[in-house]
């Protein structure tokens, strides 16, 4: 596509529920990202996906959290049994391994209520 | 591991005066640094990005950046700022080695006023 599109780009769930974002990065695409932006705080590296390489998990926050990537293409990001700490708007971006930049998704507003 | 500090959460500036965002980087390692803008309601945009060469960068729209390697620094300046620059602007940095994950401030909003 032309941009990287996540969806949905609201979520509101319950307590303990257990919610899935999806990323399309832009078609081409090998090196996908997942951050998370809560209110009034910067960008926190999730995890990085490049190729068919090991994912760094580095940054998800907890066991709760897991992502998956099919090839170079969609993600979703898993939170099991949601808190209310997790509201956040998740963001995807991708880029090209060679590339220097990230193109961003609109983002995903998750609240957990 | 690189870190980014973004010391003006809030910047208020009349329309047509100058501005400069602060932003200083720790890293062990040579670095590459971006500036990211956010308008309201929007996704993440490139603003302009220092790799190599020159260490004054230019965006296109009248935004620039200059990488001072000594002072660990990578300020945004505009000489003079219009309505439509109020967004939030991230400062960003990633290691020139392997990997390219970047590591970004906390981010500084830019409020122009009338």
């Amino acid at each position: 596509g032309a941009g990287v599109s996540q969806s949905p780009s609201n979520k509101v769930t319950e307590k303990g529920k257990d919610v899935e974002l999806r990323c399309d990065p832009i078609s081409g695409h090998t090196a996908l990202y997942w951050y998370r932006q809560r209110l009034g705080q910067g960008l926190e590296f999730l995890i990085y996906f490049q190729g068919n390489s090991a994912p760094d998990k580095s940054g998800l926050p907890s066991d709760r959290f897991s992502a998956e990537r099919t090839g170079e293409s969609v993600s979703t990001l898993t939170i099991q049994r949601t808190q209310q700490e997790d509201s956040a708007v998740y963001l995807c971006a991708s880029s090209l391994r060679t590339d220097y930049g990230y193109t961003f998704g609109s983002g995903t507003r998750l609240t957990v209520v | 591991a690189q870190s980014v500090t973004q010391l003006d959460s809030q910047v208020p500036v009349f329309e047509e005066a100058p501005v400069e965002l602060r932003c200083n980087y720790s890293s062990s390692v040579s670095v590459y640094l971006f500036w990211y803008v956010q308008y309201p309601n929007q996704g993440l945009q490139l603003l302009l990005k220092y790799l190599s060469g020159s260490t004054l960068v230019e965006s296109i729209n009248g935004f620039e950046a200059e990488f001072n390697k000594s002072q660990t620094s990578f300020h945004l300046r505009k000489p003079s700022v219009h309505i439509s620059d109020t967004a939030e602007y991230f400062c960003a940095v990633r290691g020139t080695g392997g990997g390219n994950k970047l590591t970004f401030g906390t981010g500084t909003q830019l409020k122009v006023e009338l």
